[in-house]
């Protein structure tokens, strides 16, 4: 149980095109996800926490009109790189958790973006 | 906000055995985790800690002192496999969940 699907697991895009990450729960209903972004040799850095239904909260330092996060239903939230930039090039990863509270994430497989 | 403190590297052998502390500073601590991650994987659960003491799953042990603010995870038996990052993160009642990530200790296990 607790299955954490991330369609797609590797993209290529130009710069200037906008990218959109699937995060899925499996099994599961998940009230709340993580989007997460680790460049090479380092570690998770957290993005942003969405909430089924609400808006997304996002960490300082990261723009929200550039990185724009969907929770629609209880096991599909989406990552939308907007106009995505050489810098963006990242492994990112989403988790999901089954309430606000409950200190356990499961985790995606990843999704490697590389923009050109 | 919380301060992760763990050691970039650490080289052993083949069946040795291998500790990786982590030290934490934080407000409202709400538990420890640990998690494996392979070079181009998402990371994969070990442990969970929220009470002092020591919790044992196989090959692999993980202890928390809460006054000292300290972990660490005990990898016994090294198995070439166990080559990997290994990710200290600690949630707060003052975070809803979320979990910060110390900067994750790379592991060498050499035959």
């Amino acid at each position: 149980g607790a299955v954490v699907s991330q369609h797609p697991s590797r993209v290529i895009c130009k710069s200037g095109t906008s990218v959109k990450i699937e995060c899925r729960s499996l099994d599961f209903q998940a009230t709340t996800m993580f989007w997460y972004r680790q460049f090479p040799k380092q570690s998770l850095m957290l993005m942003a926490t969405s909430n089924e239904g609400s808006k997304a909260t996002y960490e300082q330092g990261v723009e929200k009109d550039k990185f724009l996060i969907n929770h629609a239903s209880l096991t599909l939230s989406t990552l939308t790189v907007t106009s995505a930039h050489p810098e963006d090039s990242s492994f990112y990863i989403c988790s999901a958790s089954t309430t606000p509270f409950y200190n356990e994430q499961f985790f995606g497989p990843g999704t490697r973006l590389t923009v050109l | 906000g919380q301060n992760i403190d763990q050691p970039t590297e650490m080289t052993a052998t083949e069946g040795a055995i291998v500790q990786i502390n982590c030290t934490y500073q934080t407000s409202g601590f709400n538990g420890l985790f640990w998690y494996q991650q392979h070079a181009g994987e998402a990371p994969t659960f070990l442990s969970y800690n929220v009470l002092d003491g020591l919790e044992e799953k196989g090959r692999f042990s993980s202890f928390l002192s809460r006054s000292k603010g300290y972990s660490y995870l005990l990898l016994k038996e090294l198995q070439m496999k166990d080559s990997a990052s290994y990710l200290c993160a600690v949630t707060s009642t003052d975070s809803w969940g979320k979990l910060q990530f110390g900067a994750g200790t790379q592991v060498v296990v050499t035959p």
